[in-house]
């Protein structure tokens, strides 16, 4: 069963448009993780949050945990064409006794016409 | 510069055959994980290592097998037993004091 849900699968914006890609769980966070990938490449790390109600910045892309841990959100203000990619939320499975792991979702695929 | 090597970054195989992608970190890190990507879907993993000489198998491990004899490298082998081994494979390994973990460039195989 999919534990991570991002939402939408695919986002086509013009440029200088905001936007918001949601990761929403089934269980509770404990670690939420964002990535980029552009395609045929690895993952690049923008953010982890921990804690409820966390908000991280970088540049003009901004990630939330709400406060029941269990939805994050990105948003990324005045798009721009570098901005598009691939973004997946991973997530750790604390709830699993194997050890440290991640999840992920299956990933927003982000266009920005110029 | 440290960081998470993969190669080769294209690799071709007939089927029948095994295939063994590379992936060497010298960040120290202990946790290192293999996933697979398929076209619009998200991460799957492989299998995981949290210490050297030691893996779990992760949701998708039929047909693959690893080592970890060392810190800095955790093959993966592909075997014949892969029902459908063409995708796009990462490896990543995680720092044990920040859990950010870090990606590889990926190998792309295909397989005819």
């Amino acid at each position: 069963s999919q534990e991570l849900e991002q939402s939408p699968q695919s986002l086509i914006v013009q440029e200088g448009k905001n936007l918001t890609i949601n990761c929403t769980s089934s269980k509770t966070l404990y670690g939420l993780y964002w990535y980029k990938q552009k395609y045929g490449e690895g993952l690049i790390f923008l953010m982890m949050l921990q804690k409820g109600g966390e908000e991280k910045s970088h540049e003009k892309i901004t990630a939330k945990l709400d406060e029941k841990k269990q939805q994050s959100s990105l948003h990324i203000t005045a798009s721009q064409p570098s901005h598009a990619g691939i973004y997946l939320c991973g997530a750790d499975k604390w709830w699993e006794t194997s050890g440290s792991r991640l999840t992920f979702g299956e990933g927003t695929q982000l266009t920005v016409n110029p | 510069d440290g960081g998470i090597t993969q190669s080769p970054k294209y690799l071709f195989r007939k089927e029948g055959q095994n295939v063994t992608l590379s992936c060497e970190q010298n960040l120290n890190h202990d946790a290192m994980y293999w996933y697979r990507q398929d076209p619009g879907q998200g991460l799957r993993l492989i299998y995981y290592s949290q210490i050297v000489n030691d893996f779990q198998k992760g949701d998708i491990a039929e047909g693959y097998s690893v080592s970890r004899e060392k810190k800095e490298s955790f093959p993966l082998t592909v075997t014949s037993a892969q029902k459908n081994p063409t995708a796009f494979y990462l490896c990543a390994s995680r720092d044990g004091t920040s859990y950010e973990q870090y990606f590889g460039p990926g190998t792309r195989l295909t397989v005819t």
